[in-house]
């Protein structure tokens, strides 16, 4: 069965980065889009961009332009989100989520369990 | 980008009842590229519907999705204890994917 396992929770301070993995298994890493979505306390779902494990391919959401970037090992199906230039509103769970093979239709149909990013001084 | 409005905000229902959900977007959404998730305090989200109303694996039929456009519908035929949650709707036609607010079926 297909599993995503996250990366343990971090605490960071403002203006410093942070680096969250994903560890796929059960199917093939270089088939499927891998997403990242976070979730701010208590607050809905944000989009923030994907990868394409078969060629580094990325996209961003235009909000987190210029201080996300994600890269994947193929050797160990790991995908990571980098974050960089922290603030108190990056204080949310990241969660990474497979998306399609096609590239076509970015619904998720499988989920990590999420990683808790704080930032606090 | 293409804002999801979900109505209710929270519904009260008791098991055994049946539910409606509304998501409504601020412009079409192309080939009916919409989803609907559940997710439960302390989980992640989990895929029901895709493509407006196709069920996504080992999800009961009592669960379905229906609508296209600007306006779509999600309903439990009969809440089981398991179905209380929050419930969010996710469009997928146009970049970037977008997520409405949630909707939350809690027990009465």
């Amino acid at each position: 069965q297909v599993q995503l396992v996250q990366s343990g929770a971090a605490v960071k301070k403002p203006g410093a980065s942070v680096k969250v993995s994903c560890k796929a298994s059960g199917y093939t890493f270089s088939n499927f889009y891998m997403h990242w979505v976070r979730q701010a306390p208590g607050r809905g779902l944000e989009w923030m961009g994907f990868i394409v494990p078969y060629n580094d391919y990325t996209t961003y959401a235009e909000r987190f332009q210029g201080r996300v970037t994600m890269t994947r090992d193929t050797s160990t199906s790991t995908v990571y989100l980098d974050l960089s230039s922290l603030t108190s509103d990056d204080t949310a769970v990241y969660y990474c989520a497979r998306g399609d093979t096609s590239g076509w239709e970015h619904f998720f149909d499988s989920w990590g369990q999420g990683t808790l990013v704080t930032v606090s001084s | 980008e293409i804002v999801l409005t979900q109505s209710p905000g929270t519904l009260s229902l008791s098991p055994g009842e049946g539910v409606t959900l509304s998501c409504r977007a601020s412009q079409s959404v192309s080939s009916r590229y919409l989803a609907w998730y559940q997710q439960k305090p302390g989980q992640a989200p989990r895929l029901l519907i895709y493509g407006a109303s196709s069920r996504a694996t080992g999800i009961p039929d009592r669960f379905s999705g229906s609508g296209s456009g600007t306006d779509f519908t999600f309903t439990i035929s009969r809440l089981e204890p398991e179905d209380f949650a929050v419930y969010y709707c996710q469009q997928y036609g146009s970049s970037p994917p977008t997520f409405g607010q949630g909707t939350k079926v809690e027990i009465k």
